[in-house]
């Protein structure tokens, strides 16, 4: 699976967008873009996942590139419970599964 | 649906004692996970199982063995604990990778172990 990287950190004003940049120039065709977060000493939850085309579900946006080689996930409308580690993951269907973690972006949002 | 639960939620251990994390699911999954987590850090993958009766190696699997007898439960154990086992352990399900989606993974909630 193709390697991402993301920043460290990165702040959010309650109510505004949160816009979460991954990279993943290294990603092959039959790679996905995974989205998951961990809200402190909680168990990963899965946000939105895509291929090609932009993909909208009710809890985010993911916009990935022409060239597929980075990404975006978007809250529209960031809480204070929106704040967690948001991790960005490439894997493609025949890998059995695994999900590779690396260290993700802390986003804190603030009041 | 319950979804994936774990027991216990917290243990602590002294080093050499040994002791099994029961993970469950009830969402008929073929693959099921154990990572852990330390402080900091990303989750790393121990074992994980893509069916019932099978059991495979992931990233770092030495000082702990699994078992999946039935469909919907997969064990970790530690034969002999060690202080460097001090984490926090997750399970998580899937369906299978058939298909040309890999499919999504579901988390329990954790079980913190404290080897001392």
């Amino acid at each position: 699976d193709a390697k991402t990287t993301q920043p460290t950190s990165m702040d959010c004003a309650e109510g505004r967008a949160a816009n979460l940049p991954c990279n993943h120039s290294t990603i092959s065709g039959n790679e996905y873009v995974y989205w998951y977060r961990q809200i402190h000493s909680q168990g990963p939850q899965y946000i939105i996942h895509g291929l090609k085309n932009n993909e909208t579900n009710e809890m985010a946006s993911l916009i990935i590139t022409e060239d597929r080689k980075s990404s975006t996930l978007i809250l529209p409308h960031a809480t204070l419970r929106d704040t967690a580690v948001y991790y960005c993951i490439v894997r493609s269907a025949s890998n059995t599964g695994k999900l590779i973690f690396g260290q993700g972006t802390t986003l804190q949002v603030k009041p | 649906n319950a979804g994936v639960t774990q027991t216990p939620k917290f243990r602590v251990l002294k080093t050499g004692q040994s002791m099994t994390l029961l993970c469950a699911q009830d969402m008929n999954h073929e693959y099921m996970y154990w990572y852990r987590q330390d402080p900091g850090m990303g989750l790393r993958l121990i074992h994980y199982s893509v069916g019932e009766g099978t059991t495979a190696k992931g990233e770092v699997p030495d000082g702990y063995n699994v078992s999946r007898l039935k469909k919907q439960n997969f064990l970790l154990g530690l034969e002999s604990a060690a202080p460097s086992q001090t984490s926090v352990y997750f399970c998580a399900s899937s369906w299978t990778s058939g298909g040309p989606s890999p499919k999504t993974q579901y988390f329990g909630p954790g079980t913190r172990l404290l080897v001392l």
